[in-house]
C-alpha cells in the first residue's frame, strides 16, 4: 500500500462548480498536510498547508483534514479556467519533517 | 530571477550515457531537494542536503544515481549509465524550513531527461 493515494483524474468541470480533490494515507503519524498545485511544464507550488484536524480557509481554497479516516480534501469553490492544473497532496516523509511523500496528483480541467 | 534555476532544461540522451543536471536553489535556503516525476506519478523523492550536514539519501533507486552540494549552494545529479526507465523529469527544490512543518518548497521547472 502506498503511504499516500490520490485518484489521477483527470476530473473535467464547468467553470463555476464546485471542486473535490481527496488523498488518503496510511500514516497516522502525519500531522502536516499541504496541498501543492502545478502547472503544465512548470514545477509544483505550494497552495496550502494545514496542522493536524479541521478545516483552513484561503480564499476560494478549503484544506480539510480527517485524521479518524486519514482523509484529507481540498475544496474550489467558483472554480475558474485558470485552476486547470494538478493538485498534490503531500505530507512529511518521516518524523524529522524534512522532506515530502507527494500523491500521484490530480488533474483538473475547468471548462469555460 | 530569484527562483531556483535548473539546467539544462530538456536533455535526450543515448542508452548507457552518464548525464549530469545542475540545481541552483534560492540564494539563502540551506535545504535542497532533489525529486522525479515520471509521466503520471506523483513526485518520488531522490535525496535531500541540509547545510553541512550529511544527505538523506534515501530515495536514490540505485547506485547510478548520486548527487553533491558544493558550497552549500550548487546542486549536481548525476546519473549514470542512463537506462529507459530513468527517463521523467527530474525536480530540484529548495527551502529555509522544514518542508513537512510549516516551510514551503520552492521548486525549479525541472530537467526533462529523455533516455532513447
Amino acid at each position: 500500500q502506498k503511504e499516500v493515494e490520490q485518484d489521477p483524474g483527470p476530473l473535467s468541470v464547468p467553470e463555476g462548480a464546485i471542486v473535490s480533490l481527496n488523498c488518503t494515507y496510511s500514516n497516522s503519524a502525519f500531522q502536516y498536510f499541504m496541498w501543492y498545485r502545478q502547472y503544465s511544464r512548470k514545477g509544483p507550488e505550494l497552495l496550502m498547508y494545514t496542522y493536524s484536524s479541521g478545516n483552513k480557509e484561503d480564499g476560494r481554497f478549503t484544506a480539510q483534514v480527517d485524521k479518524s479516516s486519514k482523509y484529507i480534501s481540498l475544496f474550489i469553490r467558483d472554480s475558474q479556467p485558470s485552476d486547470s492544473a494538478t493538485y498534490l497532496c503531500a505530507m512529511p516523509r518521516d518524523t524529522g519533517r524534512r522532506a515530502l511523500t507527494f500523491g500521484s496528483g490530480t488533474r483538473l480541467q475547468v471548462q469555460p | 530571477g530569484a527562483g531556483v534555476s535548473q539546467s539544462p532544461s530538456n536533455k535526450v540522451t543515448e542508452k548507457g550515457k552518464d548525464v549530469e543536471l545542475r540545481c541552483d536553489p534560492i540564494s539563502g535556503h540551506t535545504a535542497l531537494y532533489w525529486y522525479r516525476q515520471s509521466l503520471g506519478q506523483g513526485l518520488e523523492f531522490l535525496i535531500y542536503f541540509q547545510g553541512n550536514s550529511a544527505p538523506d539519501k534515501s530515495g536514490l533507486p540505485s547506485d547510478r544515481f548520486s548527487a553533491e552540494r558544493t558550497g552549500g549552494s550548487v546542486s549536481t545529479l548525476t546519473i549514470q549509465r542512463t537506462q529507459q526507465e530513468d527517463s521523467a523529469v527530474y525536480l530540484c527544490a529548495s527551502s529555509w524550513r522544514l518542508a513537512g512543518g510549516t516551510g514551503e518548497l520552492f521548486f525549479g521547472e525541472g530537467s526533462r531527461l529523455t533516455v532513447l
